[in-house]
């Protein structure tokens, strides 16, 4: 059974803020990792695929790192808006496993104006 | 709107019943997943099908089951509802699989099918 981890599970953060969050995912036969953010009574939307060590992806004030060798994956938004309250879902593919997306619990962020 | 999707939007049956879950794809997909999104679960993978083929099952019961239509549509049918059936089901969609893309595609998710058992 894979273990997807990520931390906090919720966070609340004022307008402005810069916040980050984690993460964790078995380091050996590392694919692929997604980023995917879930706002409420929608569905998950696509941010970031990486599949190399030491990746850096950015979409606006979004961005994310991977370090494969450690087995996380680092989350960051700057400036946080209130549009940006949503649950953020990392999904690991293990090499062996097809296209199989195994998700972390989420982590939960509540950006207040 | 992603481009994919999903019907019906809400659906409430009995213990014991049969219902068909139906998901067309992004125009041009090739690959189809399902997963469930229960109340105390995270999102868990099902099944994925590529152009017609399965290609990796997840925790998907026996009572499940899928599959892909010529036309790249897939159908989710699930027998024997239990209550802990009652789920958020969504289907997703990408252009093709990690054996032709590295990385994977992102996937393209639908409105989902909210099924209640009762």
């Amino acid at each position: 059974i894979l273990n997807v981890e990520q931390s906090p599970q919720s966070l609340h953060v004022q307008e402005g803020d810069s916040t980050n969050f984690t993460c964790s995912f078995p380091s050996s036969n590392f694919y692929a990792l997604h980023w995917y953010r879930w706002e409420t009574a929608k569905s998950p939307e696509a941010l970031f695929v990486m599949t190399l060590n030491g990746d850096e992806k950015k979409k606006g004030r979004i961005s994310a790192t991977l370090n494969t060798k450690e087995g996380y994956s680092y989350l960051y938004i700057k400036g946080s808006q209130p549009e940006d309250s949503a649950t953020y879902l990392c999904a690991f593919i293990v090499s062996n496993a097809g296209n199989m997306l195994t998700f972390g619990g989420g982590t939960r962020l509540m950006v207040k104006p | 709107d992603s481009g994919v999707t999903q019907t019906p939007k809400h659906l409430i049956t009995a213990t014991g019943q049969r219902v068909t879950l139906r998901c067309s794809p992004r125009s041009g997909d090739l690959s189809v997943y399902w997963y469930q999104q229960s109340l105390d679960q995270g999102l868990q993978f099902l099944i994925h099908y590529y152009n017609g083929e399965e290609r990796a099952k997840g925790n998907i019961l026996e009572r499940f089951s899928a599959q892909q239509f010529p036309d790249l549509h897939s159908e989710l049918n699930l027998s024997s509802l239990e209550l802990g059936d009652s789920a958020l089901y969504f289907c997703a969609s990408s252009p093709t699989d990690i054996f032709n893309f590295p990385g994977g595609n992102e996937q393209f998710f639908g409105p989902g099918t909210r099924l209640t058992v009762l």
